[in-house]
């Protein structure tokens, strides 16, 4: 399974448009690209999966460029209940060990 | 709809002894999987279960065990705790093995604190 790698930690203020991207080189044909989002002392939130170009759903949009070796998780307009954990994983289908790395940990501020 | 739960919420145990997680899935689910998350890290995948069927495993010890019923729920089972097994114990159920893709669920988790 490919390794991803992303910020540790982000900043970023109440109304602003928040990027993070995330690197995995060794993606293969078949791999997806996922990104789950968790509030402390909760399980991690479904926010976006893809696998080619762009998706958009209603809290966030995922660009992945052709060679799909990074992909970028735009957050429009965030808020201060947007603070969290953002794990961006590459998985085969239906496989259950998803591989959680530590996150990008997101801090809005008002 | 209900979405994954989990019981206890919380839990403390003492080294040595034993310990029983629950987890029932969204209803129509038929693959639970469990994860370990310990403070400042992600979550690390266990087990996969699907029709009562063991499906994969993570790196983990023997002490660790599981099983899943007919009704599709699941119990998650570790021997002889240790100070390390305190962590938040996540489940996840998904709708089928197997598929191109199957979004997994999670349950709120266990937080179990080993004395």
């Amino acid at each position: 399974l490919a390794k991803t790698t992303q910020p540790i930690s982000m900043d970023s203020y109440e109304g602003q448009e928040v990027n993070i991207t995330c690197s995995h080189n060794n993606i293969a044909t078949n791999d997806y690209i996922t990104w789950y989002q968790q509030f402390p002392s909760q399980g991690p939130r479904f926010i976006i999966q893809g696998y080619k170009t762009k998706v958009t759903n209603e809290v966030a949009s995922l660009f992945i460029p052709a060679d799909r070796k990074s992909s970028t998780l735009s957050l429009p307009r965030v808020s201060l209940s947007d603070t969290a954990v953002y794990y961006c994983l590459v998985h085969r289908g239906s496989q259950g060990n998803l591989i959680f790395g530590k996150g990008t940990k997101l801090s809005v501020k008002p | 709809d209900a979405g994954v739960t989990q019981s206890p919420t919380h839990l403390i145990k003492t080294r040595g002894q034993q310990v029983t997680l629950r987890c029932s899935p969204i209803s129509g689910h038929k693959s639970v999987s469990w994860y370990q998350q310990v403070l400042g890290q992600g979550p690390q995948f266990i087990f996969q279960y699907y029709e009562k069927e063991e499906r994969g495993r993570g790196n983990f010890p023997d002490r660790f065990s599981a099983r899943q019923f007919p009704n599709y729920s699941s119990e998650l089972n570790v021997n002889a705790l240790l100070l390390g097994d305190s962590a938040l114990y996540l489940c996840a159920s998904s709708l089928e093995w197997g598929a191109l893709y199957n979004e997994q669920f999670f349950g709120p988790g266990t937080r179990l604190t080993v004395l």
